[in-house]
């Protein structure tokens, strides 16, 4: 069965700072993987995703994650954080190309101070 | 394109009542699938309809059921409603199975509040 691994479910960064939010996956088979971002009373909106191919994925809003077979991870990057990046942010997996219901990991609240 | 439109917004039921929530999703998309956002449970799967059936459904009881229509178009109902369904329950739509991109665009979410 597919399970997802958020580490941390706060993250802090003063503005300006590099992001690096964790997600570490389990799958028995090739997953797709995504990034949603929800700000608050809102859905969820998706940031990016790996299917197949390269594996340096980059989204919207500046922000790229790396799929690491070998690790089992898709960790979610921006060089520098904006206040506006302040927010929670969910990794996802489906299996069988995409084709199977999305499973979330608990999500990561992002903080940015001034 | 309008985006994924859920109605109503927001909702306040007694526990023992039932409700039903509408989704409309993004023009072509067939494939509409429901999701439960809790803080303590986080965001979990109810159902996913595509051409008017059930195609995957979550571990959820009986009393959460769904529907789509020939027009996409999905309503979940919940009967004799619990304190523990107060939740925000988040609709998505996608193209569907075998029909390209596997993208899942959700909608505001209606936010569900039982006394």
């Amino acid at each position: 069965a597919q399970s997802v691994t958020q580490l941390g479910s706060h993250v802090s960064v003063s503005e300006g700072a590099l992001v690096l939010l964790r997600c570490n996956y389990s799958s028995s088979v090739p997953p797709y993987l995504f990034w949603y971002v929800q700000y608050p009373n809102q859905g969820l909106q998706l940031l990016l995703k790996y299917t197949t191919g390269a594996t340096l994925v980059k989204g919207i809003n500046g922000f790229e994650a790396e799929f690491k077979k070998s690790e089992t991870s898709f960790h979610l990057t921006k060089p520098s954080a904006h206040m506006s990046d302040a927010a929670e942010y969910f990794c996802a997996v489906s299996e069988l190309s995409g084709n199977t219901p999305l499973v979330f990991g608990k999500g990561t609240r992002l903080s940015v101070i001034a | 394109k309008a985006g994924v439109t859920q109605t109503p917004r927001y909702l306040i039921k007694t526990r023992g009542q039932q409700v039903t929530l509408s989704c409309s999703p993004i023009s072509g998309h067939r494939s509409v699938s429901w999701y439960q956002q809790t803080p303590g449970q986080g965001l979990q799967f109810l159902f996913e309809y595509f051409s008017e059936t059930q195609r995957n459904k979550g571990n959820f009881p009986g009393r959460f059921s769904g529907r789509q229509f020939s027009n996409s178009r999905s309503e979940m109902n919940v009967s004799t409603l619990e304190l523990g369904d107060s939740a925000l329950y988040l609709c998505a739509s996608s193209l569907g199975p075998g029909q390209g991109s596997s993208e899942q665009y959700f909608g505001p979410g209606t936010r569900l509040t039982v006394t």
